[in-house]
């Protein structure tokens, strides 16, 4: 089976870094997803990583190392509408056709 | 263009009721997802439709809940004889090849009394 492992809650101040991490055990691995969810919203994606190495999109960014079952987002510049739950996903490496998702890490953004 | 919609948006219904929502896919995405989502929950996948194939229900939580797609495009979810466990938000979700980016509908936010 699978499992991903993401802290539940997270919490920073606006102007600030803040890291997610996500770490994974799966038996075939291909790619790892982030999805953003506002409260009351729908998920959105933001990023996919198939690769080692960090990818860079604005201020958010995604990392993944193959080696380790570890990936991350790193959001920065901190903004009040940061604020949501974020998912990290894998595909099912069963039958490779739903994507497996973490159970979500809830950011809180202070002034 | 037209995301993935839901209908309705919200359903108040009591216990064993049947209830149908219908989630219209972006259109030209072959694959089209239902997930489950209770309040501060994550994501709990129910159903998978990809083009022509079986559906994927590894993820349905009993045999009252069915789902359909016609024509490749349009699905509904069907609950039978609701229970109050069943309410939820549930979402749709539709993506152009299988584990690629996922696009969301609003979801319907079922409530059994």
């Amino acid at each position: 089976g699978q499992s991903l492992e993401q802290p539940s809650e997270v919490t920073a101040v606006e102007g600030a870094i803040v890291q997610i991490n996500c770490t994974y055990q799966t038996s075939g691995f291909y790619g790892l997803s982030w999805y953003q969810q506002h409260d009351g919203g729908a998920p959105t994606f933001l990023s996919y990583n198939a690769l080692d190495g960090l990818e860079e999109t604005g201020r958010f960014s995604s990392f993944l190392s193959r080696s380790d079952s570890y990936g991350y987002l790193l959001l920065q510049e901190l903004q009040m509408k940061d604020s949501a739950s974020y998912f990290c996903a894998v595909p099912d490496s069963g039958g490779y056709n739903k994507l497996i998702f973490g159970a979500g890490t809830r950011l809180a953004v202070h002034p | 263009g037209a995301g993935v919609s839901q209908s309705p948006s919200n359903k108040v219904t009591e216990k064993g009721k049947d209830v149908e929502l219908r989630c219209d896919p972006i259109s030209g995405h072959t694959a089209l997802y239902w997930y489950r989502q209770s309040l501060g929950q994550g994501l709990e996948f129910l159903i998978y439709f990809q083009g022509n194939s079986a559906p994927d229900k590894s993820g349905l939580p009993s045999d009252r809940f069915s789902a359909e797609r016609t024509g490749g495009s349009v699905s509904t979810l069907t609950i039978q004889r609701t229970q109050q466990e069943d309410s939820a938000v549930y979402l749709c979700a539709s993506s152009l090849w299988t584990w690629g980016e996922q696009f969301f509908g609003p979801g319907t936010r079922l409530t059994v009394l």
